[in-house]
């Protein structure tokens, strides 16, 4: 078992719609981080959590300490938003461990 | 803004050949990385760096070695390519004042190596 996993792995929407990506780690963490990769490989990092919740415009991102679950929620999705979001936690110092991403595709 | 360069957005070198990947940030950051990104493997650590000359072993460091002689420059290098080497990489740098952020990539190099 991985010790990071996202799902779903593929998400199609429409155009609109509101889009939930999940998040379970399974170690102890000092903080977790969303990451967005678009085709080309660069990768952008979105947030940086260690409790709580952050908004940035039309993305939100939870995460419950207790319950080792975070989400990345994206309102009115746009075809821009089409990437892999990628979920990744930090863990001994300043490494990541990160899970294998998810594909979202936004049609028009 | 932070940036984070890497020298090569492509790459194609020969087998056993001595490869150097560059990276470069401009924020002065103390925490450098490189990983690579494989199909059904995501992202593993390679090596990083916390500080100048100071280097540290990932996940995955056979093969590779790096060189932080300044500590702008984080540079990655395979010291014999294989063919098993040919992947993505891509370069991070940590803010440890820790914005919203704390991460910066570059863009990626893709090594295909022949």
């Amino acid at each position: 078992k991985n010790e990071v996993e996202q799902s779903p792995q593929n998400l199609t929407a429409q155009e609109g719609e509101f889009i939930t990506i999940n998040c379970s780690y399974s170690v102890g963490i000092s903080a977790l981080h969303w990451l967005q990769q678009h085709p080309g490989g660069g990768i952008v990092s979105l947030f940086m959590l260690s409790s709580g919740k952050k908004k940035h415009g039309r993305l939100i991102a939870t995460i419950n300490i207790q319950e080792k679950h975070s989400s990345l929620h994206i309102t009115a999705s746009h075809p821009r938003d089409s990437a892999v979001y990628i979920c990744a936690v930090q863990t001994s110092g300043s490494r990541l461990t990160f899970g294998e991403g998810t594909q979202l595709t936004v049609n028009p | 803004d932070v940036k984070v360069t890497q020298s090569s957005r492509y790459l194609v070198k020969r087998t056993g050949e001595k490869v150097f990947l560059e990276c470069v940030q401009d924020m002065d950051h103390e925490n450098m990385f490189w990983y690579r990104q494989d199909p059904g493997l995501g992202l593993r650590l390679i090596y990083f760096s916390y500080d100048v000359k100071m280097k540290e072993k990932g996940d995955i460091p056979e093969g590779y070695s790096v060189s932080r002689e300044k500590k702008e420059r984080f540079s990655l290098i395979l010291e014999s390519a294989s063919t098993n080497q040919t992947s993505m990489y891509l370069c991070a740098s940590l803010d440890r004042g820790l914005g919203n952020y704390g991460y910066t990539f570059g863009s990626g190099t893709r090594l295909t190596v022949v």
